[in-house]
């Protein structure tokens, strides 16, 4: 069974410009979670979506925002890129509703902003 | 404000010998732990998982005990390999905790170094 997968394993974008990073679920999956991991921080919470809603999201800006499909794949998008983004962005999913399910991580994606 | 830490950001052992990364909740509410293996350049890989109706799990070479007395969690792993080699985190989740309701409150996490 495949795991996640998130696409693309890196990019480069400038200061100001935006993100689009994608998510596929394992197959069953309806919830899919975003999370940053800051260069030898832990993960901070970013989103949360499960059958096609956002259910909740972390203490980021409104410049960070996604969305869901219905094929529960997901995008995170990131506006006005600022040099603080860089960071590895990780996408997990769970089945059901995620209440206190295993999530399973994706390799993520890793932003650098110049 | 209530978060997952851990006692130690750092611990070197020598291979076959058994480990043990500590972690500390301060949410009471929380009912739901997880520890995690993170490789350098990869995503976390799910180890083992703890409810907490239960004291104790045991996986394979992998032990988690919570002790909600003094909201404690710790992750034990035997006969360590140089394969083991990562950065550990726990994380934990309960229901309607704090607005963060289904997500994951992640630990900063511990370094494991297994020296051959």
């Amino acid at each position: 069974e495949a795991g996640v997968t998130q696409s693309p394993t890196h990019l480069i974008k400038t200061r100001g410009q935006q993100a689009t990073l994608r998510c596929s679920p394992i197959s069953g999956h309806t919830s899919v979670y975003w999370y940053q991991q800051a260069l030898g921080l832990g993960l901070q919470f970013l989103l949360w979506y499960d059958e096609g809603e956002e259910r909740n999201r972390g203490n980021f800006p409104p410049r960070f925002s996604g969305r869901q499909f219905p094929n529960y794949s997901s995008e995170l998008n990131v506006n006005a890129l600022e040099l603080e983004d860089s960071a590895l962005y990780l996408c997990a999913s769970s089945p059901r509703t995620g209440l206190r399910e295993t999530q399973y991580f994706g390799p993520g994606t890793r932003l650098l902003v110049l | 404000g209530e978060n997952v830490g851990l006692h130690l950001p750092t611990l070197s052992v020598q291979e076959g010998d058994n480990s043990i990364i500590n972690c500390a909740y301060s949410n009471s509410a929380s009912d739901y732990f997880i520890w995690y293996k993170q490789e350098s350049g990869k995503g976390p890989q799910f180890i083992i998982d703890i409810r907490s109706n239960m004291d104790k799990r045991q996986g394979q070479r992998v032990t988690v005990l919570l002790n909600k007395t003094v909201k404690h969690l710790s992750l034990q792993i035997a006969a360590t390999q140089p394969g083991d080699s990562a950065v550990y985190f726990c994380a934990e989740s309960g229901l309607n905790y704090g607005g963060s309701q289904g997500n994951l409150i992640f630990g900063k996490g511990t370094k494991l170094s297994v020296k051959p």
